[in-house]
């Protein structure tokens, strides 16, 4: 069976610092698909990132950074001098090949203070 | 807009009383999945389709809960005789057939049971 973890429930900072949330996995499935998810206070889960575990490759979208390292099972997500707009609970998830059921993380809320 | 759509957004219900939720997806998804998600916690997996067929269902889906998509279009999800713990959001999404692709999420029902 697979599991995450997001270690940090809760998360302040004030806008402009950079945040990084962690995210920890297990599965013993060598193929497999990582993502996060943003959930805004309005409720709806909003795609951010796939990672295939064959692309270890980083990733940046803007303010937006992935770190994959299959090394430690990790697959940090960083913020960029974050902004009040990124407040939300952010969830770290993980689907294998042979079906696409997610099993998510418990959710980091992240609160950004202007 | 084409996202997930569901139906109602909020249901309020007595105890005992039958809820039938309702999920449209992405047109050209052929894979629909539905979760429930409890307060304070990351969604957790029920059951998905692919087109019409149901492939997989969690142990959290008792015996009350059924869902069906006769068409392969639109899902429903039903909960016969409401307990206070099914109180939660019903989130669905919808994705394409291959492995690892991204889920898209409605914006879920929320069910409070009396």
């Amino acid at each position: 069976a697979q599991k995450v973890t997001q270690a940090q429930t809760e998360i302040s900072v004030v806008e402009k610092e950079d945040v990084t949330l962690d995210c920890v996995y297990e599965t013993r499935d060598t193929t497999y698909y990582l993502f996060w998810y943003k959930q805004p206070p309005s409720g709806e889960l909003v795609f951010l990132i796939r990672r295939n575990s064959f692309d270890e490759q980083n990733e940046i979208s803007g303010r937006y950074s992935w770190n994959f390292q299959k090394s430690t099972s990790s697959f940090n997500f960083t913020i960029t001098a974050s902004q009040v707009v990124d407040s939300a609970v952010y969830f770290c998830a993980l689907t294998l090949n042979a079906g696409n059921m997610l099993t998510f993380g418990g959710g980091t809320r992240l609160m950004v203070k202007p | 807009d084409t996202g997930v759509s569901q139906d109602p957004r909020h249901k309020i219900t007595k105890r005992g009383q039958n809820v039938t939720f309702r999920c449209d997806p992405i047109s050209e998804h052929n894979r629909l999945y539905w979760y429930r998600q409890t307060l304070g916690q990351g969604p957790e997996f029920l059951t998905y389709f692919q087109n019409e067929a149901q492939l997989e269902k969690s142990r959290l889906l008792s015996d009350r809960f059924s869902a069906e998509r006769p068409k392969g279009s639109f899902s429903t999800l039903e909960i016969q005789r409401t307990e206070q713990g099914d109180s939660a959001m019903y989130l669905c999404a919808s994705s394409l057939t291959q492995g690892g692709n991204e889920q898209y999420f409605g914006p879920g029902t929320r069910l409070t049971v009396t």
